[in-house]
């Protein structure tokens, strides 16, 4: 039974660069989430994926960042021109649920730590 | 806006002690309310919920009462271990708005001594 898992789980990049960050959900989950976590602060929310569309992207900071799923499992998190701000870790997440019914926990990878230098 | 406000920490406790981790939250609408943890090294996970005004609850010794009239979820064990040092979230989902993502707190850090 494998959980969320995340790859790279550290990446280090130089300013200006583009950098993909994938998320592997666990087996079964219709809603993948993303967040991103700065040092000190609790998990900010990205994008929401309910199958293979995104069904709430308010949380995108900014064009640079954008967010795939298109088969309804994996998803892929792009970031362009990084900049040395979107240091954080960025975190996934997997509902079997659909968000607004009550049993919608939602399961955690372990992070990817990115790094822009 | 929602928003949930937590204690600062890091809080330092003996082991066996008492812990009470304060949390406050703001929203529009009748939310639900969770306590997620993280361990060293680990993904955050859910340590207790409760979905409506009065519920409490509980988990591996924890426990939490929805206030709505404190507008609080304070989260409380009787006798801490070592095994509980982490990083504690509290968050909310706010059924009555137009989204359900969580909005989580800045996290307490509870580091237990022997």
């Amino acid at each position: 039974g494998a959980g969320v898992s995340q790859t790279p789980s550290n990446k280090v990049t130089e300013k200006g660069k583009y950098v993909e960050l994938r998320c592997d959900p666990i087996s079964g989950h219709t809603a993948l989430y993303w967040y991103r976590q700065s040092l000190g602060q609790g998990p900010e929310f990205l994008i929401y994926f309910q199958g293979t569309g995104a069904a709430d992207d308010s949380g995108l900071p900014n064009d640079r960042f954008f967010a795939v799923r298109p088969e309804g499992s994996v998803s892929t998190l792009k970031i362009q021109r990084t900049e040395r701000g979107d240091s954080a870790v960025y975190l996934c997440a997997s509902s079997l649920a659909l968000a607004g019914q009550t049993n919608n926990e939602q399961f955690f990878g372990p992070g990817t730590r990115l790094t822009v230098l | 806006g929602d928003s949930v406000t937590q204690m600062e920490g890091p809080v330092t406790l003996s082991e066996e002690a008492c812990l009470t981790i304060n949390c406050t939250y703001t929203a529009t609408g009748y939310p639900s309310l969770f306590w997620y943890v993280q361990y060293p090294g680990e993904g955050l996970q859910l340590l207790l919920k409760a979905t409506k005004a009065d519920d409490k609850g509980s988990n591996k010794g924890f426990e939490a009462t929805y206030r709505k009239e404190t507008t609080s979820f304070h989260l409380e064990k009787g006798s801490v271990q070592v095994s509980d040092s982490a990083v504690y979230f509290c968050a909310l989902s706010d059924r009555a708005g137009g989204s359900y993502i969580p909005t989580f707190g800045r996290g307490t850090s509870l580091i237990v001594h022997p």
